[in-house]
Parts: structure tokens; sequence; C-alpha cells
């Protein structure tokens, strides 16, 4: 199975800071990578699919790349309606798997 | 307006079975691939099934033979079969409705239900 490593898995951040969430795939997976946003007691809210591609509705200031092994979402100024736990997610081969999640928490 | 709605969710014993159901409205089942994901609580994500619009199935380690992802065009409506049911399988379990790009899978998920519980304990 491919594992999916997000580091931090913790990061306290103020509104307007930029945010970065690393993603390692333990083995290559082109772009099958996405990522999602959850807020608690909430469903999970997709925000980039095929590693890059920002979903409809989504804020530009969410942004995603990579490619291989290594992905980054970035968050360039954090809203207060950023703070969340982020997940990404490989689609390369089955069994699919999630990262750990990564809490943006408030500074 | 594309909804999904789950239920099923109940306390269970060790060994039991229990059947989650996914209401579609919105769109077709059958023409799109699915999956359920579980939220253990206080945990993450974790990936359990997918079924896709031509009927291929495919699962997680952890509930290959115990678990059936199956779908009832006529009703339009995805379940997932849990048989052999473990303490480890309690969880939230989400449906969610594939993502195409320009008709093409992305193997990402863009539409969720709300969840519904599961809870196996004596």
């Amino acid at each position: 199975d491919i594992q999916m490593t997000q580091s931090p898995s913790s990061v306290s951040a103020s509104v307007g800071d930029r945010v970065t969430i690393a993603c390692r795939a333990s083995q290559g997976i082109g772009n099958w990578l996405a990522w999602y946003q959850q807020k608690p007691g909430k469903a999970p809210k997709l925000l980039i699919s095929a590693s890059s591609n920002l979903q409809s509705g989504v804020p530009s200031r969410f942004s995603g790349s990579g490619s291989g092994t290594d992905f980054t979402l970035t968050i360039s100024s954090l809203q207060p309606e950023d703070f969340a736990t982020y997940y990404c997610q490989q689609a390369n081969s089955f069994p699919w798997t999630f990262g750990q999640g990564t809490k943006v928490e408030i500074k | 307006e594309v909804q999904l709605v789950e239920t099923g969710g109940a306390l269970i014993q060790p060994g039991g079975s229990l059947r989650l159901a996914c209401a579609v409205s919105g769109f077709t089942v059958g023409a799109n691939y699915m999956t359920w994901v579980r939220q253990a609580p206080g945990k993450g994500l974790e990936w359990v099934s997918l079924i896709y619009s031509q009927g291929t199935t495919f699962y997680a380690g952890s509930v290959r033979g115990r678990f059936t992802i199956l779908r009832d065009d006529p009703k339009n409506t995805l379940y997932l079969q849990m048989n052999s049911l473990r303490p480890e399988d309690t969880a939230i379990y989400y449906c969610a409705k594939g993502f195409y790009y320009d008709r093409s899978p992305e193997g990402a998920f863009h539409v969720w239900g709300q969840g519904t519980m599961v809870t196996v304990s004596s």
C-alpha cells in the first residue's frame, strides 16, 4: 500500500499568515493527489484534485502543487474560516489512502 | 440538488453484521464512481471501499473479505454490507461521490453525506 505522510501534524498560525502543508507519498503517484478540508463535526470538503486543480467555489488563496512523491498545499493568507484539519489522499493505486492530517490552529 | 444521506449506523456487538445505506438525489448512482470513507473517533480519514460505474469494486485491506460495497440502481442507493464486525470498525462512515474532470475520474470526492455512526462493542 502507498503510505501518505503529511507534515507538520499541526501548525499554529495567525490570520494573514502563509501556511504550507507537505504531503509525501511512499512511491510515485503522478499527480493523483487530492486535498480536503475538514472542520469538527463536518464531512470533508474537496479543495483540490489532480494535485493543483482548484475546485469551483474554493477561494484562490488555496493552491496545490507537486507530482511524483512530493506535494504541497499552500494557503497564501490564512483566514478565520481556514482553521481546520487538512488531509491529502492518493488515487494512483488501490487501496487509495489518506495522509494522517494536519491541524491548522489559531496562534 | 445533489445530496447524499447515510443511514443504518447502530451499536452492534463484535461479530455482528450491519448494512449501511446512502440514498442519493440529484444524480444517478450507477453512472458515477462512489466510495465509503470512515473516521474513527478523534482519528483521521480512512478510505474503505469504492465502486465504479461499470461495477468494479475495491477495498481497503482492513475490510476486504468482510465488507461488500453494492448499489441498487432502481433505488438510486449505495450500500455497505459489513460482516464480522470488530471493535476497530467503530467509526463515522461517509459515502461520497467521485469527481470527474472532462468526463474522466480524477480520483477525488466532491460531494459527501453527513455520515452515520457505527459502534462495535459488547
